[in-house]
């Protein structure tokens, strides 16, 4: 059974400071995706990672994975008030068609 | 762009009611997700659709019913509510070819006294 785990759920920073939140998942997938979340909102989506040593990078945030490890990193750059949200990744299960298994989110709160 | 719709938004039932949640998307999308989110676990698949006629389990299907009425439209009932069903519901909806990102309704804030 696929699982995923992120880690830190939940994230107090600075202003311009760097930081990295991380997904570890249980087995075999080369497909994993970040989202996005401001409170009482929907998901957006950030990223989308298919192939060991993939790395896409959108303005202050920059995702990579490595399947032989089952990580997948989101790192923020200098960050910005604005970056404040709940990050998710989701890992594709090979075994369910398009099945995907959630992280518990990362909480991100950039103080001024 | 409507994108992926959901109705209604925010809905309060008594233990023991029925309803059902409304998903339409405008995207022409073959695959079509339920979630529920609570806090602290993320998002739970509850059931989805890989194509119009079909539909299947997800994590978390007991308690819930789906019917895929037609290529646009997903729709998740409860039959008998409970207060463990208290959640925020999302639909989202996926092109055919792989590798492309779900997209997500707004949700709706189900309350269950």
């Amino acid at each position: 059974e696929l699982k995923v785990e992120q880690n830190p759920l939940f994230l107090s920073m600075q202003e311009g400071k760097n930081y990295t939140i991380y997904c570890n998942y249980s087995t075999t997938s080369d497909r994993l995706y970040w989202y996005r979340q401001d409170p009482g909102k929907s998901l957006e989506s950030l990223f989308v990672l298919l192939s060991n040593g993939a790395v896409k990078q959108e303005g202050r945030l920059m995702a990579s994975l490595d399947t032989k490890a089952r990580l997948s990193t989101l790192h923020i750059t200098a960050a910005v008030h604005d970056l404040s949200a709940t990050y998710f990744c989701a890992v594709e299960s090979r075994e369910g068609a398009q099945k995907l298994v959630f992280g518990q989110g990362t909480r991100l709160t950039i103080n001024p | 762009n409507a994108g992926v719709t959901q109705t209604p938004k925010f809905q309060v039932l008594k233990t023991g009611q029925s309803m059902t949640l409304q998903c339409a998307q405008d995207m022409n999308h073959n695959s079509m997700y339920w979630y529920r989110q609570d806090p602290g676990m993320g998002l739970r698949l509850i059931y989805y659709s890989a194509s119009e006629g079909t539909t299947d389990k997800g994590e978390v299907p007991n308690g819930y019913n789906v019917s895929r009425l037609n290529k646009r439209e997903f729709s998740l009932r409860l039959e008998s509510a409970a207060p463990s069903q208290t959640s925020v519901y999302f639909c989202a909806s996926r092109p055919g070819t792989v590798f492309r990102p779900q997209h997500f309704g707004d949700g709706t804030r189900l309350s269950i006294l």
